[in-house]
């Protein structure tokens, strides 16, 4: 199975920063990577697919890049509506589907 | 609307079933295929199962082989989750959702979620 690990694990930051997180996959995943938010007691939400491919309603402050085994999610100037947990998620070599163990973002 | 509603969740003792659904409108439920996804208390989150568009195909993670069945009912635009041998590791919110890709092709996501519904298990 394909394991992907995020970094950091949480991180703090403060509105209007600008954060990265990484996922990396155990093998190469091509670019079948994809971001979801999920904020407490919600169901989690497609942000982006494919590495980059940011999902109808998206803010534009959301962006991915990578490729292989190393991705990145940024968020650009950050509000408060954006403080949640991330996960990073692998559909090239299923099954089984796999997330990483997601990164909690609270306000510093 | 796009909507995606689990329902069936509640506390079973170990060893017990219980059987989830996954009511779903507002798109053509027959083109898609559907995973369950749980989620255990203040963890992250797992994939559990899916199922191709016809029904003919159905996977599962590790975990839950041999205990769990992903069934459809396209007629009703339906998803189900027949669940058995239940133990505490099962606990979590089971979330149901719409695969937007091609599951086999590896371009895949989950783009419409249901709220999810709690499953407990303890004696």
């Amino acid at each position: 199975d394909i394991q992907l690990t995020q970094s950091p694990s949480s991180l703090s930051a403060s509105v209007g920063d600008s954060v990265t997180i990484t996922c990396r996959a155990s093998q190469s995943i091509r670019r079948y990577l994809n971001w979801y938010q999920q904020k407490p007691g919600k169901a989690p939400k497609l942000l982006i697919n494919d590495v980059s491919t940011l999902q109808s309603g998206v803010p534009s402050r959301f962006s991915g890049s990578g490729s292989g085994t190393d991705f990145t999610l940024t968020i650009s100037s950050l509000q408060p509506e954006d403080f949640a947990t991330y996960y990073c998620q692998q559909t090239y070599e299923a099954p089984p589907i796999t997330f990483g163990q997601g990164t909690r973002l609270e306000i510093k | 609307e796009l909507q995606l509603v689990e329902s069936g969740g509640g506390l079973v003792q170990p060893g017990g079933s219980l059987r989830l659904s996954c009511e779903t409108s507002g798109f053509r439920f027959s083109d898609y295929w559907m995973s369950w996804v749980r989620q255990a208390p203040g963890r992250g989150l797992q994939w559990v199962a899916n199922i191709k568009p016809d029904g003919s195909e159905h996977y599962y993670v590790d975990p839950v082989k041999g205990r769990f069945i992903v069934s459809r009912d396209n007629a009703r635009n339906s998803l189900f989750l027949q669940m058995g041998s239940l133990t505490a590791e099962d606990t979590a919110v089971y979330f149901c959702a719409r695969e937007k890709g091609d599951f086999w092709s590896g371009d895949d996501a989950f783009d419409i979620w249901g709220p999810g519904t709690l499953v407990a298990v303890s004696s």
